[in-house]
């Protein structure tokens, strides 16, 4: 069955403390991994898609990675305004957008 | 460029009732995808719609259903609304459903 593993399910960091979240897949053909922001009563917000295993990508203090088996989201000296739930989701190939989303990690970063 | 739109925002039905949610997708964008999320099952895909033609579905009972018009405006429609169909309702649209997916603000329903 194709799932999509996040964790973990909370964390809580202090500002300027850098930390990493997890998304693991099992996803058979996987066509990409996608990373989304999503703030209370919003909608996700996109931030990131990875195609390829050893592919990163860079947005301000977060980085992407993307490995056979997981994804990371790195996030260096976090600010308050990061506070977020960061939502993962896999793409099946020929799925037209058909994505399935992890449960989520909800951040909460304090000054 | 203006985002997804959708309509409307908040909602609150009683069981028995049907309801109708709106979608306009981002100019240009052909392909229009509509999500449930609840605190229990997070997101879940109901369906995606490109050229008026539902492509793909996920497992929901048929009292959901939709359908997409020519300008590429989508519609969900729940019948005989159950309390467990309370969610987020979200809907995403992409250039032809093999690009990101730009989500819209949600409509909340609630059914009372």
């Amino acid at each position: 069955e194709d799932q999509v593993t996040q964790s973990p399910e909370a964390l809580r960091l202090q500002e300027g403390e850098s930390s990493s979240l997890n998304c693991s897949y099992t996803v058979s053909g996987l066509r990409g991994l996608f990373w989304y922001r999503q703030d209370p009563g919003k909608g996700p917000e996109f931030l990131f898609t990875l195609y390829s295993a050893g592919e990163e990508k860079e947005k301000e203090r977060l980085k992407a990675t993307l490995t056979k088996k997981e994804s990371f989201l790195h996030i260096t000296a976090p600010k308050p305004e990061d506070s977020a739930t960061y939502l993962c989701a896999g793409e099946l190939s020929g799925g037209y957008n058909k994505l399935i989303f992890g449960a989520g990690t909800r951040l909460a970063v304090h000054p | 460029k203006a985002g997804v739109t959708q309509t409307p925002r908040y909602l609150i039905k009683t069981r028995g009732q049907q309801v109708t949610l709106s979608c306009s997708p981002i100019s240009g964008h052909r392909s229009v995808s509509w999500y449930q999320q609840t605190p229990g099952q997070g997101l879940q895909f109901l369906f995606e719609y490109f050229s008026e033609t539902q492509r793909n579905k996920g497992n929901f009972p048929g009292r959901v259903s939709g359908r997409q018009f020519s300008n590429s405006r989508s519609e969900m429609n729940v019948s005989t609304l159950e309390l467990g169909d309370s969610a987020l309702y979200l809907c995403a649209s992409s250039f032809s459903g093999k690009e990101t997916q730009y989500f819209g603000p949600g409509t909340r329903l609630l059914v009372l």
